[in-house]
C-alpha cells in the first residue's frame, strides 16, 4: 500500500533559521508529489508541487521542493523562515495504479513554529 | 467565485444526532471529497466522488454516508453521531486533468458530539 512519512512532526525555529522538512513516500510507479500549508484557523492550500520535468520546484513564499526518485523524496525547503511561515504543513502524494486512482495519500503533517 | 465553501462552520450534536454538512464548489470540478482532521493523524478521507452520482469509500467511511447530486455539491451525512466524531471536517474539489490536480479546500466545519 502507498504511504507518505514525514519524519518531523514539531519543528520549531527562530527567523531567519533554514528550514528543512522531509517526506518519504513508498510506490514504485509515477507519482505526482504535493505540499500543502495550513495557516492557524486557515483551509489548507497548496503551497508546491511536481508531476515532471525539472526535479526541482518552487512554490509561493519562498518555498521550493526536491524530488529525488532514487530517494522516494520529496522534502521541503525554505532558506530563512519568517515568523508567518508558523503553521502546518503536508506532503501528499498520487500514486497512479490499475485503476487510476485519484487519491491523495497524506502524511500526518508537520508543525512549524516560528520565534520571532 | 467562492471556491469551496461549507455549511456549517460550527456545530454541536448530541450522541445519536444526526446531521449532514454541505460542501459547494462553483469551479466545476469533477472530483469531490470529504475529509477528516484529527490532532497527530493529518488528514484521512472518509469519501469521494469522481463525478455527478457517484461516490466511493476512503480510508475512514464507517459511519458516515454522501451523496452528490449535483456536480457542484457534495454532502456528508452522520445518521447517528458519536463522540468519537468530533472533529473538525474540510471538503476537497479538484478537476479532472491527468493526475496532477490540485484539491482546493473549504475552511472547514467544526463538528464536536457530545
Amino acid at each position: 500500500a502507498q504511504s507518505v512519512s514525514q519524519h518531523n512532526h514539531h519543528v520549531i525555529l527562530s527567523e531567519a533559521a533554514s528550514l528543512e522538512l522531509g517526506c518519504n513516500y513508498s510506490y514504485g510507479g509515477t507519482v505526482n508529489l504535493f505540499w500543502y500549508v495550513q495557516y492557524p484557523g486557515q483551509h489548507l492550500q497548496l503551497l508546491l508541487k511536481y508531476f515532471s520535468g525539472d526535479p526541482l520546484v518552487k512554490g509561493i513564499k519562498g518555498f521550493e521542493a526536491e524530488f529525488i526518485k532514487s530517494k522516494f523524496s520529496f522534502n521541503l525547503r525554505k532558506p530563512s523562515v519568517q515568523w508567518s511561515d508558523t503553521a502546518e504543513y503536508f506532503c501528499a502524494v498520487n500514486g497512479f495504479n490499475a485503476g487510476n486512482n485519484r487519491k491523495l495519500i497524506w502524511g500526518l503533517g508537520t508543525s512549524l513554529a516560528v520565534n520571532p | 467565485n467562492a471556491g469551496v465553501t461549507q455549511t456549517p462552520k460550527f456545530r454541536v450534536l448530541k450522541t445519536g444526532q444526526s446531521m449532514t454538512l454541505l460542501c459547494a464548489q462553483d469551479m466545476n470540478h469533477e472530483y469531490m471529497y470529504w475529509y477528516r482532521q484529527d490532532p497527530g493523524m493529518g488528514l484521512r478521507l472518509i469519501h469521494y466522488s469522481v463525478g455527478e452520482g457517484t461516490t466511493a469509500k476512503g480510508e475512514v467511511p464507517d459511519g458516515y454516508n454522501v451523496s452528490r447530486l449535483k456536480k457542484q455539491n457534495f454532502l456528508l451525512g452522520l445518521e447517528s453521531a458519536a463522540p468519537s466524531q468530533t472533529s473538525v471536517y474540510f471538503c476537497a474539489s479538484s478537476p479532472y486533468s491527468g493526475g496532477a490536480e490540485t484539491q482546493y479546500f473549504g475552511p472547514g466545519t467544526r463538528l464536536l458530539v457530545l
